[in-house]
């Protein structure tokens, strides 16, 4: 079984602070990873990819990828009010991305 | 270029009854993948289509089917609706090779049974 573990939150960060969201994953023959963003009641928006163990950036997000600590994390710098969502982590294997339940991030202005 | 678009938004099926959901795929994609969202939950993958045949499945049982049209547009049909089939399903559409760097979901279709 093919799992992907997120901590459900809700993670609460003030307004202009670093929100830093976590995600573990079972299945070592995942290729790609991704972060994606979900307002209530629409749908996935993809933020964030990383395919490579390091860091990688965009804006104020950076992702970083541990592939021997089955490890993923979500760096939301100088965080608004806007980010305030639900964000899940989504690993991609054989043609299907397997999705973590998601962690509710709430910035406080 | 068009985004990915699923119709109807929002529908509400009695327990028992069968369902359609569609979904028009981005232009140039002819691979379409759906998921089921249940509240508080991830998406769960139901299946894939390529070139009008089903590739890929998850772990849903035969009631749900699906189809591929040759404009690439796709198709999920639940039969016998149960109350858990309560859920924002979701389509998105891809180049073969290319899910692998991300989906674009559409906007989802909102299923209630009750």
């Amino acid at each position: 079984q093919k799992e992907v573990e997120q901590n459900s939150g809700p993670l609460s960060v003030p307004e202009g602070a670093i929100a830093s969201l976590n995600c573990t994953y079972s299945d070592r023959g995942s290729q790609s990873f991704f972060w994606y963003r979900q307002y209530s009641g629409k749908s996935p928006e993809l933020i964030m990819s990383i395919y490579s163990n390091g860091d990688k950036e965009d804006g104020r997000f950076t992702a970083q990828l541990n592939k021997a600590s089955q490890y993923v994390s979500l760096l939301i710098r100088d965080s608004q009010p806007s980010d305030s969502a639900t964000y899940l982590c989504a690993p991609y294997s054989n043609y299907q991305l397997i999705w973590g339940a998601g962690t509710k991030l709430i910035i406080k202005p | 270029e068009t985004g990915v678009t699923q119709s109807p938004t929002h529908l509400i099926k009695t327990r028992g009854q069968q369902v359609t959901l569609r979904c028009s795929s981005q232009s140039g994609h002819n691979t379409v993948s759906w998921y089921q969202q249940a509240l508080g939950q991830g998406p769960q993958f139901i299946f894939q289509y390529y070139r009008e045949e089903e590739n890929g499945r998850g772990n849903f049982p035969p009631r749900f089917s699906g189809l591929q049209f040759p404009n690439y547009s796709s198709e999920l049909n639940v039969n016998a609706l149960e109350l858990d089939d309560s859920a924002l399903y979701l389509c998105a559409s891809s180049l073969p090779g290319t899910a692998r760097y991300g989906y674009t979901f559409g906007s989802g279709t909102r299923l209630t049974v009750v």
